[in-house]
């Protein structure tokens, strides 16, 4: 069946290094790919997307790396902050998909230490 | 910058009663969804709204659930008897075309007694 799952449930790092968040899908048709970062009592926060005609694209200090061959996606944070302290969902939409719906992976807690 | 607004932030209800999650997607937005998220759990997609019907719904959005936008503003799910299982927050979120980034309300977290 269809997943998107992440490798680490929990990821530590020290204020000012850089992050690496990381999921895999299992959906070879899926074509668009979103990060989503979640703080407590909020609703999901659209970070960067990417379409499946891409391998990488730049924001303000993240960057998302495509690799469908092995169906694998990350997301990179540069100088991490402590309000980057969130949860980071990646989340994927089938190409056959014409409602829009939105499949997300479990979930990285991303915890940056002062 | 627009927000999509959800009402109430929390609702407690005795299970077998109805419900009614409020949203107010962004202004200019054409397409309309809601997602639950149990606690400590991923987001599921719920149901996809466009053209004042249903595009697309899941397996969980069953003869107890259903979608309204009763106006020009606002965007509603309605859980007709509620269960304990139903305890979960529930989001809703727009965009103005279905392949853009879909903005996310605050959520309500819904409480079944």
């Amino acid at each position: 069946g269809e997943s998107v799952g992440l490798h680490l449930p929990t990821l530590s790092v020290q204020e000012g290094d850089n992050s690496i968040i990381n999921c895999a899908y299992s959906n070879s048709a899926s074509d668009y790919f979103i990060w989503y970062k979640q703080e407590s009592g909020k609703g999901p926060q659209f970070i960067i997307d990417i379409r499946s005609n891409m391998d990488k694209r730049q924001g303000q200090r993240v960057t998302v790396l495509l690799n469908k061959t092995v169906k694998h996606l990350s997301l990179q944070i540069a100088a991490t902050q402590p309000g980057d302290s969130a949860v980071y969902f990646c989340a994927e939409a089938p190409i056959y998909n014409q409602g829009g719906k939105l499949i997300f992976g479990q979930g990285t807690e991303l915890s940056v230490k002062p | 910058e627009p927000e999509v607004t959800q009402t109430p932030s929390h609702q407690v209800t005795q299970m077998g009663q109805e419900v009614i999650l409020r949203c107010v997607p962004i202004s200019n937005h054409l397409y309309f969804y809601w997602y639950r998220q149990i606690l400590g759990q991923k987001v599921e997609f719920l149901v996809s709204f466009y053209n004042n019907e249903i595009s697309e719904k899941s397996e969980i959005f069953d003869d107890q659930f259903s979608v309204e936008r009763p106006d020009g503003s606002n965007f509603t799910l309605k859980i007709r008897s509620t269960k304990l299982e139903d305890s979960a927050m529930y989001f809703c979120a727009s965009n103005r075309y279905s392949n853009q980034p879909q903005h996310f309300g605050d959520g309500t977290r819904l409480s079944i007694l």
